[in-house]
């Protein structure tokens, strides 16, 4: 059964870069047509989308942070990161990974992370 | 991109039916038959209810359906249970390979 699981440092000052990992068990991260994804949720708040990674490499961002992220497969490790730079206050939130099980989609997911919260504090 | 919109809040009584409205544009809900549904209880994550507008995973309840008309979708839950009080977020695929959810609604069980 395939399972996720996210790590990284809970705490990051401010200006600095947020890194996570997502850790896949009970499958390949290179399986055909899977795709990897990263949503977050600011306390008390919504969810929302921030990118989408294929097996092969090919990245997917919301446009609104376009220009601060950057997702990464790393085979070898059967894991996937996301790095998120210069950031403020308002990048605290629980960082979910998630994808779609066996067949793949880029639509929906339905094996997720349990989360990680990341606090931006000095 | 803009996030689509859920009213903040439906409530409904012990077996009754509620409809969540998910209102987005031409350029995701309109556009293309993949709005998802995912409830999501405190503190944990996300669950996948329904996808491909009306679709539901194996093991997701019949009392859970979904639809769509023009650019607005909706999740309807028939036979309300307690159980069904969490929040629930619709998400569409949009133009430009990118997804976007919805601002949640919250399902109060009266």
């Amino acid at each position: 059964q395939l399972q996720l699981h996210e790590s990284g440092p809970g705490l990051v000052k401010p200006s600095e870069t947020l890194s996570l990992t997502c850790a896949v068990s009970g499958g390949s991260i290179s399986s055909t047509n899977s795709y990897w994804g990263w949503i977050r949720q600011p306390p008390g708040k919504g969810l929302e989308w921030i990118g989408s990674i294929y097996y092969s490499g090919t990245t997917y961002y919301n446009p609104s942070l376009k220009t601060r992220v950057t997702l990464s497969v790393d085979t070898s490790k059967n894991q996937f990161s996301l790095k998120l730079t210069s950031v403020t206050a308002a990048d605290t939130a629980v960082y979910f990974c998630a994808t779609k099980g066996p067949g793949g989609s880029f639509y929906y997911m339905d094996v997720w992370g349990e989360g990680t919260t990341v606090t931006v504090s000095s | 991109q803009s996030a689509l919109t859920q009213p903040a809040s439906v409530s409904g009584s012990p077996g009754q039916s509620i409809t969540i409205s998910c209102t987005g544009t031409s350029s995701d809900v309109g556009r293309y038959n993949l709005v998802s549904w995912y409830q999501q209880h405190p503190g944990k994550a996300p669950k996948l209810m329904i996808y491909e507008v009306n679709k539901r995973p194996s093991g997701v309840s019949d009392r859970f359906s979904g639809s769509k008309s023009g650019n607005a979708a909706s999740l309807t839950i028939s036979g309300l249970q307690a159980e069904d009080e969490t929040d629930y977020y619709c998400c569409s695929y949009a133009s430009s390979s990118t997804l976007v959810f919805g601002g949640g609604t919250k399902l109060t069980v009266l």
